[in-house]
């Protein structure tokens, strides 16, 4: 099956530091990435979908300043998490959708990156 | 966004069955799906059901909806120690759109 990557798997950073977290689509072509935000012993929240070669959609409260989306190719969507807080630690999970078109009802998702900001 | 609810905590015997519900508000919900979160990993899709269907089986997983109740739900016969994870029940509208998650069925499943 379609196998989604994220890089790195956990980061520890500084206040102040930015992070980049890649997600990578290994065997497909994923036009439109999603990220989303887990808390602990919460849902996943939409933060924001990624198009390849266009600006990313953010959810309502995500600050496009501060959480950096791009999508640059059809394999690979990053995340920086710019100016990192401690309320910024949590858990971040891609996922892609194959296909750049007809029907695809599944959303490969991705083991996800634990962020934790000091 | 609209809302997806469910339970928060199951706890079963192993060999017994296991249903994890869900309710969503969206009535536009097209595509309904289940996933396995196991701890620390990402998430893997179960299963899904599109909204014109009743029901789904799978080996071991039976998926029922009621779309006039717009109530969802997870059967897994014969449950296992491995089954032990959080179970999310998501909807979307359309099959190229982001996710609605419920917040996640803790399942544990007990010798």
């Amino acid at each position: 099956g379609a196998v989604v990557s994220q890089h790195p798997s956990r980061v520890i950073c500084k206040s102040g530091t930015s992070v980049k977290i890649e997600c990578r689509s290994l065997d497909f072509q994923a036009t439109t990435m999603f990220w989303y935000r887990q808390f602990p012993k919460k849902s996943l929240m939409l933060m924001a979908t990624s198009n390849e070669g266009s600006k990313a959609t953010y959810e309502q409260g995500v600050e496009k300043d501060k959480f950096l989306i791009n999508h640059a190719s059809l394999t690979l969507s990053t995340l920086t998490v710019t100016s990192a807080h401690p309320e910024d630690s949590s858990f971040y999970i891609c996922s892609a959708r194959e296909g750049t078109s007809g029907f695809s009802y599944e959303q490969y998702f991705g083991p996800g990156t634990r962020l934790t900001v000091t | 966004g609209e809302d997806v609810e469910q339970s928060l905590f199951l706890s079963v015997r192993e060999g017994d069955s296991s249903v994890i519900n869900c309710t969503y508000t969206d009535s536009s919900s097209t595509y309904l799906y289940w996933y396995k979160q196991e701890p620390g990993a990402g998430l893997q899709l179960l299963t899904y059901i599109f909204s014109n269907m009743d029901m789904k089986q799978d080996q071991r997983l039976t998926v029922l909806l009621n779309k006039k109740d717009k109530h969802l739900s997870l059967r897994i016969a014969d449950t296992q120690t491995g089954d032990s994870a959080i179970y999310f029940c998501a909807e979307s509208i359309n099959s190229g759109y982001a996710l609605n998650f419920g917040k996640g069925t803790s399942l544990l499943v007990t010798p």
